[in-house]
């Protein structure tokens, strides 16, 4: 299975900060990368797909960048909503799999 | 509303059964691969198991370390618009909160784009 492995675990951020996100996979996975957000007690958000494509209704602040084995997700400008863990996920190989997560946190 | 809901959860002693359901609305159910995924409260997700649209292809995780292929059985029922997880022999490692998903078709095919909120499985004597 491919490994997917993000950085940092966490982040504490303000409000209007520029936050980025690492995701590396063990293996490359050319662009078949997701990102999703989970709120505590809530079912996880689709954010972007094909490592950078954004999904309808979801904030122009995110995008995802990358290819082969390095991706990131950039918040441009943090807002009180982003507070929540977000996650990648690979799907270029079976099974999925998902990176550990990271926790956006108010500074 | 375009949603999925889960049920089913709850406690059982090790080697005992569950069957968790996952009703969809909102959308056309018949054309769309279902997914389970599980969570252990505060880890990551590790995908279960997919069911393909008509329900006639199923795939189950394999690997050691999450191994439920022999143990659990995915299918659906296009006319109730539900999948459901049938889960034998349960083990204390399968205590999680198990999610349905929804695969993506075209661009997102082998993407995630609907979630539920999960359903809490607890494995315990």
């Amino acid at each position: 299975d491919i490994q997917m492995t993000q950085s940092p675990s966490s982040v504490s951020a303000s409000v209007g900060d520029r936050v980025t996100i690492t995701c590396r996979a063990s293996q490359g996975i050319s662009s078949w990368l997701a990102w999703y957000q989970q709120k505590p007690g809530k079912a996880p958000k689709f954010l972007i797909y094909g490592a950078s494509s954004l999904e309808s209704g979801v904030p122009a602040r995110f995008s995802g960048s990358g290819s082969g084995t390095d991706f990131t997700l950039t918040i441009s400008s943090l807002q009180p909503d982003d507070f929540a863990t977000y996650y990648c996920q690979q799907a270029n190989s079976f099974p999925p799999t998902f990176g550990q997560g990271t926790k956006v946190e108010i500074k | 509303e375009v949603q999925l809901v889960e049920s089913g959860g709850g406690l059982v002693q090790p080697g005992g059964s569950l069957r968790l359901s996952c009703a969809a609305s909102g959308f056309t159910f018949s054309n769309y691969w279902m997914h389970w995924v599980r969570q252990v409260p505060g880890k990551g997700l590790v995908w279960v198991s997919r069911i393909n649209s008509d329900g006639s292809n199923t795939r189950y995780a394999d690997s050691y370390a999450d191994s439920v292929k022999g143990r659990f059985t995915i299918s659906r029922d296009n006319a109730k618009n539900t999948v459901y997880l049938q889960m034998n022999n349960l083990r204390a490692e399968d205590t999680a909160l198990y999610y349905c998903l929804r695969e993506g078709r075209g661009t997102r095919n082998w993407y995630f784009d609907l979630w539920g909120r999960g359903t809490l499985v607890t494995v315990s004597s």
